[in-house]
């Protein structure tokens, strides 16, 4: 099973600035990776899949990058409705796996 | 738009079965891959399996003895039954649509397992 890690845990940032999410596959995974967003007693968002193809209707200020093992998720501006969980998911390989999550607080 | 809400018991006792429905709005089960994901409370997102509209199905090797999904097309819903649970199935039970990038899911149902 692919272990999938995120990086950093909590991530503290100033509405309109800029917030950089990182996500590591233990395994090259090419450009099977997905992101999504959960706000609390929701289910989570699809943002990004495809490593950077962003999903129907989200924003231009959310970009994903990588390829392999290395990846990122970039929000350009933060604006208060991004305060949120951010997932990443692996589909390379069966069963599909998730990270732990990086929790986007206000600063 | 397509909406889907998950209903079954709050609080099951350990050793017997975990049973869930999906309800889907906006959008005929036939046709697509439909899926379960749970989230242990304080922990990550766990994928369970999918099935598609055929009946075709496919389970995370770690439950695959204890899974198992169906679905309704005449109510449009689809189901999952976990049996043999312990205290580790408590979670948060979010039923989806799509296989492997979900991308509507629903709110979700939590589950106790305790006596």
């Amino acid at each position: 099973e692919i272990v999938m890690t995120q990086s950093p845990a909590t991530l503290s940032v100033s509405p309109g600035e800029r917030a950089t999410l990182s996500c590591r596959a233990s395994q090259s995974i090419s450009s099977n990776l997905a992101w999504y967003q959960q706000k609390p007693g929701l289910g989570p968002r699809l943002l990004i899949y495809g490593a950077s193809t962003r999903a129907t209707g989200i924003s231009a200020r959310f970009s994903g990058s990588g390829s392999g093992t290395e990846f990122t998720l970039t929000i350009s501006s933060l604006q208060s409705e991004d305060f949120a969980v951010y997932y990443c998911q692996q589909y390379n390989n069966w069963p599909p796996t998730f990270g732990q999550g990086t929790k986007v607080e206000i600063k | 738009q397509v909406q889907l809400q998950e209903s079954g018991p709050g609080l099951v006792k350990p050793s017997d079965t975990l049973s869930l429905t999906c309800s889907v709005s906006g959008a005929s089960i036939s046709g697509s891959y439909w899926s379960w994901i749970r989230q242990p409370p304080g922990k990550g997102l766990e994928w369970i399996g999918y099935i598609h509209s055929s009946g075709t199905t496919h389970y995370n090797p770690s439950l695959n003895s204890r899974v198992t999904l169906s679905l309704d097309t005449s109510k449009n819903q689809f189901s999952l039954k976990l049996t043999s649970v312990t205290a580790a199935d408590t979670a948060v039970y979010h039923c989806a649509r799509g296989s492997p990038v979900p991308d509507n899911w629903g709110q979700g149902a939590l589950v106790t397992v305790s006596s």
